[in-house]
């Protein structure tokens, strides 16, 4: 059964640290999400990558934070320096197209859940 | 833009009852429409999905059809488990794009 997969699952850091949260998509998705969910904002869409281009990266705060996809098999999501406001959960979604015309399903990771101090 | 509203929660039901979460949409084009579910600690799992006017998606239990007439897509059950308390999100997207979710609707099912 063919996961998303996070790391780490948990972190608590203290403010001005550098944080970098992992996910390794499905094996032949091409394209990859990056979300944040907070009780006050609920889901929110950070950034996503089409075969490791960033296709879309608005909801990102561009001066602390930082997506990439080194290979096909591994994104990561870094927070350089970290603040106290971007306690949240963050989720790594992959997909592919269907070749259909229908949407892709996205796969949820279990997240990693950031506490910044 | 498009944008995506569902019915606020917590939504509080005994098990067996009926549980309708309403949910709709604007869209600029046709987008599909998925329910997602998020059980505690979790990520979200896709729960159903249609992608055009008139589909009915349906998967353990649940039901939601496609409706262009009245932009929604309401999530159905005819008879809750304590199991589905969860938090459902209804979304849209389009081909090879980003979803568009809702704000989430948490479900309580009590024995």
């Amino acid at each position: 059964d063919a996961r998303v997969t996070q790391t780490p699952r948990h972190k608590v850091t203290e403010m001005g640290q550098e944080v970098t949260m992992r996910c390794q998509p499905i094996l032949g998705h091409n394209t990859v999400f990056w979300y944040r969910q907070t009780m006050m904002q609920g889901l929110e869409l950070l950034a996503y990558f089409r075969n490791r281009a960033p296709l879309d990266d608005s909801g990102m705060p561009k001066d602390r934070f930082s997506a990439e996809m080194p290979d096909a098999t591994l994104a990561t999501l870094k927070i350089q320096p970290s603040e106290p406001r971007d306690s949240a959960v963050y989720f790594c979604a992959s997909g592919k197209p269907t070749g259909t015309g229908g949407t892709d399903t996205q796969y949820f990771g279990p997240g990693t859940r950031l506490t910044v101090l | 833009g498009d944008s995506v509203t569902q019915m606020e929660g917590p939504v509080t039901l005994s098990e067996e009852a009926f549980l309708t979460i309403n949910c709709t949409y604007t869209a600029t084009g046709y987008p599909s429409l998925f329910w997602y579910v998020q059980y505690p600690g979790e990520g979200l799992q896709l729960l159903l999905k249609a992608t055009k006017a008139d589909d009915k998606g349906s998967n353990k239990g649940f039901e939601a059809t496609y409706r262009k007439e009245t932009t929604s897509f309401h999530l159905e059950k005819g008879s809750v488990q304590v199991s589905d308390s969860a938090v459902y999100f209804c979304a849209s997207g389009y081909q090879g794009g980003k979803l568009i979710f809702g704000q989430g609707t948490e479900l309580s099912v009590k024995p």
